[in-house]
């Protein structure tokens, strides 16, 4: 079933503006991944933060999880034209061999 | 990293017809491969657990005489959709589990686009 909800539904921002998506979930995680696709296209996977994890920086990407809260931020810096995409959060339960859980979404946009 | 392909990556058919899309992990056995359906601006939503050698495990309300799922090796995995209609248009991506237990990884197929006239 569907868990993840992500914030906002959609995000218009300016080349070389930050953009901050959050995302928050229901149960408890054994990680919390983040993925990025192309309109039309597969998945891309950005980056994974496991429950013992509270920060995790790759490149411009930085990633926050708070599991008290049962939430997450993915922070884009330095946006550019090409990080124009949806990003998807997914929840990975505790047990192995679960699915992937994802969230509905963040659409953004980054204006050249 | 771990590879999964899928195929075709995309398709036409039309209606009242079987369109078979298969996943296959290229470098690794997967013994649990899942199967996702995306429809425009919406997010992924798991159809079926695939298992090989037993049957897969459906979510709630996927028909599962509708969407055959066959796992019959451990690198490949089938999904069916019988007589497809219309409304069976969408992104189907299917992923396969590397490893198990908390270490396991799920690598994603680049994705079907099924559109059914």
């Amino acid at each position: 079933s569907q868990q993840g909800e992500e914030d906002p539904q959609a995000l218009s921002i300016q080349e070389g503006e930050n953009a901050t998506m959050n995302c928050s979930y229901k149960t408890s995680i054994n990680n919390l991944q983040w993925y990025r696709q192309n309109s039309g296209r597969g998945l891309v996977h950005l980056i994974l933060i496991r429950s013992n994890e509270r920060e995790k920086h790759s490149g411009r990407l930085r990633v926050t999880l708070d599991t008290s809260k049962k939430s997450s931020s993915l922070l884009i810096t330095a946006s550019r034209a090409a990080d124009t995409a949806s990003y998807f959060c997914a929840t990975a339960r505790n047990s192995g061999n679960t699915p992937l859980v994802f969230g509905k979404g963040t659409r953004l946009s980054v204006i050249a | 990293g771990a590879v999964v392909s899928q195929h075709p990556s995309r398709v036409i058919c039309k209606s009242g017809t079987s369109v078979k899309i298969e996943c296959r992990s290229l470098d690794f056995q997967a013994t649990t491969m899942f199967w996702y359906r995306q429809f425009p601006k919406q997010s992924l939503m798991l159809m079926a657990t695939s298992n090989e050698g037993s049957k897969a495990t459906y979510e709630q309300g996927v028909e599962k005489d509708k969407f055959l799922i066959n796992h019959a090796s451990l690198t490949l995995s089938t999904l069916t959709v019988t007589s497809a209609h219309p409304e069976d248009s969408s992104f189907y991506i299917c992923s396969a589990l590397e490893g198990g237990g908390g270490t396991a990884t799920q690598y994603f197929g680049p994705g079907t686009r099924l559109t059914v006239l």
